[in-house]
């Protein structure tokens, strides 16, 4: 069954760090680039960050870039978020999502609570 | 940026109707459009990509269409697990934006 599974989330302080993971299976993980999403609250959908299947290329939103890193391990079929210098305002739903032009596979999110 | 802006934000209505959501995009996006279903509680469905292709294991009375700057979802006749909340996102350059979502209501 292609799965994929985000852990990591959970309640940090502002100016704090976390590191979300996002574990794949039931697919060939190194031949897809892969997204994180968020949803904050009763809001909608903000895309995050992309990196490519081999890692040579990322991207980030304006609204995190500086502060948060997206890196891969193929070996381990893991995709990480960095987020560094946390804000109220980066509280979440983050999932992760399969996929360049199309997200066909979504994990279920992981909530990342940012308060004092 | 690109900049994605969705109309109606709501639309009620009754099983068995047409709805028709629409999509502008701030600059020519080609056909690089693509639109998800999302539900209370849960991840993000994929509809449609490339504009107007239907994902698989997608019924079919939902449709897109469009190219360049504008774009419609449709929905034939409007069925009860269709209450939702419908998203367009265009994936033609980073950033990577979504519109701000369209929430299909019973009316």
């Amino acid at each position: 069954e292609v799965q994929l599974v985000e852990s990591g989330g959970g309640l940090v302080q502002p100016g704090g760090s976390l590191r979300l993971s996002c574990a794949a299976s039931g697919f060939t993980f190194s031949s897809y680039g892969m997204n994180w999403v968020r949803q904050a609250p009763g809001k909608g959908l903000e895309w995050v960050s992309y990196i490519t299947s081999t890692s040579g290329s990322v991207y980030y939103s304006d609204s995190v870039k500086g502060r948060f890193i997206v890196s891969r391990d193929n070996a381990r079929n893991s995709l990480f978020l960095q987020m560094d210098s946390l804000r109220a305002e980066d509280t979440a739903v983050y999932y992760c999502a399969r996929g360049d032009t199309a997200s066909g596979v979504w994990g279920a999110g992981t909530t990342v609570t940012v308060s004092s | 940026d690109i900049q994605m802006t969705q109309s109606p934000s709501s639309v009620s209505a009754s099983i068995g109707d047409r709805v028709t959501i629409t999509c502008r995009a701030s600059q020519d996006i080609s056909r690089w459009l693509v639109w998800y279903q999302q539900k209370p509680g849960k991840a993000p469905d994929l509809l449609i990509y490339r504009a107007s292709s239907l994902q698989s294991g997608v019924p079919p009375r939902f449709s897109g269409s469009g190219s360049g700057t504008e774009f419609t979802l449709t929905i034939s006749s409007l069925q009860p697990e269709d209450f939702a909340i419908y998203y367009c996102q265009q994936v033609n350059s980073f950033p990577r934006t979504f519109g701000q979502g369209t929430k299909v209501e019973i009316k």
